[in-house]
């Protein structure tokens, strides 16, 4: 298997446009994870999806992200506008089931750079 | 607020010594995992701990799960280069809200000299 496929895995933009990540869940995984990480917060839990309906977006920073997932295979974050502060990797894992003892398998992640 | 404090935040330690990092919470937690994540990659799941006071190894790392299940601890013996990374650990909850959801604590940043 392929693992957990993010594109771009690099993104540098300016202030105010719009970013899109991507991501391709293991195949047969039903549930999804949208992280982001900085040094200074760590790794943060941004929105969840299980069976393609998300469930918790309580850690999405502002109206300016969304998240989607239109099928069992794809999932994207948009950002938009896009300010400094978004700079960060943002990583996506999927999991086989919502078990509290899932493994959750992370993607190589995508680092973005808003200047 | 972190739900999951680790510490220390930084270890830079000699090829050969023996350490102990720590996963503490005031919550109680049906089970923990420990992850280990390289540069430039994501974590990688190491072990999960279900039960209180259960002890997991793997070769050189010895897991422990608290008897409340509040707190686990990473213990490696004779740590080599190659064991550096940033130990992640994370604790899950088994209710229907947050069914699947991990709660990361920020990790512990190793880095073995050799």
């Amino acid at each position: 298997d392929a693992g957990v496929i993010q594109s771009p895995r690099h993104e540098v933009t300016e202030m105010g446009q719009e970013v899109t990540l991507r991501c391709k869940p293991i195949s047969g995984h039903n549930s999804l994870f949208w992280y982001r990480q900085t040094m200074m917060r760590g790794l943060e839990l941004l929105i969840y999806f299980n069976n393609n309906v998300p469930i918790d977006d309580s850690g999405m920073p502002e109206d300016r992200f969304s998240a989607k997932m239109p099928n069992a295979s794809f999932s994207t974050l948009k950002i938009q506008p896009s300010e400094p502060r978004d700079s960060a990797v943002y990583f996506c894992a999927s999991s086989p089931d919502p078990s509290d003892r899932a493994e959750q398998f992370f993607g190589p992640g995508t680092r973005l750079t808003v200047l | 607020t972190q739900l999951l404090e680790q510490s220390p935040q930084f270890l830079s330690i000699q090829e050969g010594e023996n350490l102990t990092v720590y996963c503490n919470s005031s919550s109680v937690f049906s089970s923990l995992q420990w992850y280990r994540q390289e540069p430039g990659e994501g974590p990688v799941l190491l072990v999960t701990v279900v039960t209180g006071g259960e002890v997991k190894k793997l070769k050189r790392l010895t897991f422990q799960f608290g008897d409340a299940r509040k707190d686990s601890s990473l213990h490696i013996t004779a740590a080599q280069p190659g064991d550096t990374g940033l130990y992640l650990c994370a604790g899950a909850y088994l209710r229907g809200s947050t069914l699947g959801r991990l709660y990361f604590g920020r990790g512990t940043q190793l880095t073995v000299w050799p």
